[in-house]
């Protein structure tokens, strides 16, 4: 089926670190891929966005990079802070403006 | 700006009862979305709303969900009669357009069916 996943559910870096999330898609036809940010009790917080014609895409403090060879995304965030500390997802949008999102990675920053 | 609004924030009720959740996305924003978010997982999209017309309400179960937008504005959410699978947090979001990807979450409503 069609899916995006992430390979672990929990990642824990030291604070000043730098911070890779992973997530794996299944469906090469995806064009746009989003990475969203969710503290407890709030709804998803968009950050960062990449269009599949592209392989990197940097912000402030994160860069996103895609490798549509082998269906993966990732989000790099530098110098970790513990404001971080969060679920992070991934969702993958392919042109119908219908976005599937992955399971989530919890981010713990450690003092 | 404000964003988008959402209550309850809470709601506990026992099964084959009925629950409403209501949404106010961001003025202006036409387009507007009902997700699902059950815990350890991520969104799922329950049903679209471009102004007061539904885009998609394929993940909808429509034997006991329904949703309207009247007016183009507002939006409610209606479970009834509610299963203890529905416990969950009801995420609306919204959108300027149909082709704007980004999407403004609100802060959801935690659904716990006892």
């Amino acid at each position: 089926g069609e899916s995006v996943g992430l390979h672990l559910p929990t990642l824990s870096v030291q604070e000043g670190d730098n911070s890779i999330i992973n997530c794996a898609y299944s469906n090469s036809a995806s064009d746009y891929f989003i990475w969203y940010k969710q503290e407890s009790g709030k709804g998803p917080q968009f950050i960062i966005d990449i269009r599949s014609n592209m392989d990197k895409r940097q912000g402030q403090r994160v860069t996103v990079l895609l490798n549509k060879t082998v269906k993966h995304l990732s989000l790099q965030i530098a110098a970790t802070q513990p404001g971080d500390s969060a679920v992070y997802f991934c969702a993958e949008n392919r042109g119908t403006y219908k976005y599937i999102f992955g399971t989530g990675t919890r981010l713990k920053v450690l003092a | 700006e404000a964003g988008v609004a959402q209550s309850p924030r809470y709601k506990i009720i026992e099964k084959r009862q009925s629950v409403a959740f209501w949404c106010n996305p961001i003025s202006g924003h036409a387009t507007l979305y009902w997700y699902q978010q059950i815990l350890g997982q991520g969104p799922k999209l329950l049903i679209q709303f471009q102004n007061n017309g539904v885009v998609d309400d394929s993940q909808l179960p429509k034997d006991r969900f329904s949703a309207e937008r009247l007016k183009g504005v507002d939006s409610t959410l209606k479970i009834q009669p509610a299963k203890l699978e529905d416990s969950a947090v009801y995420l609306c979001a919204s959108s300027w357009e149909r082709d704007s990807y980004e999407q403004y979450f609100g802060p959801g409503t935690r659904l716990t069916v006892t």
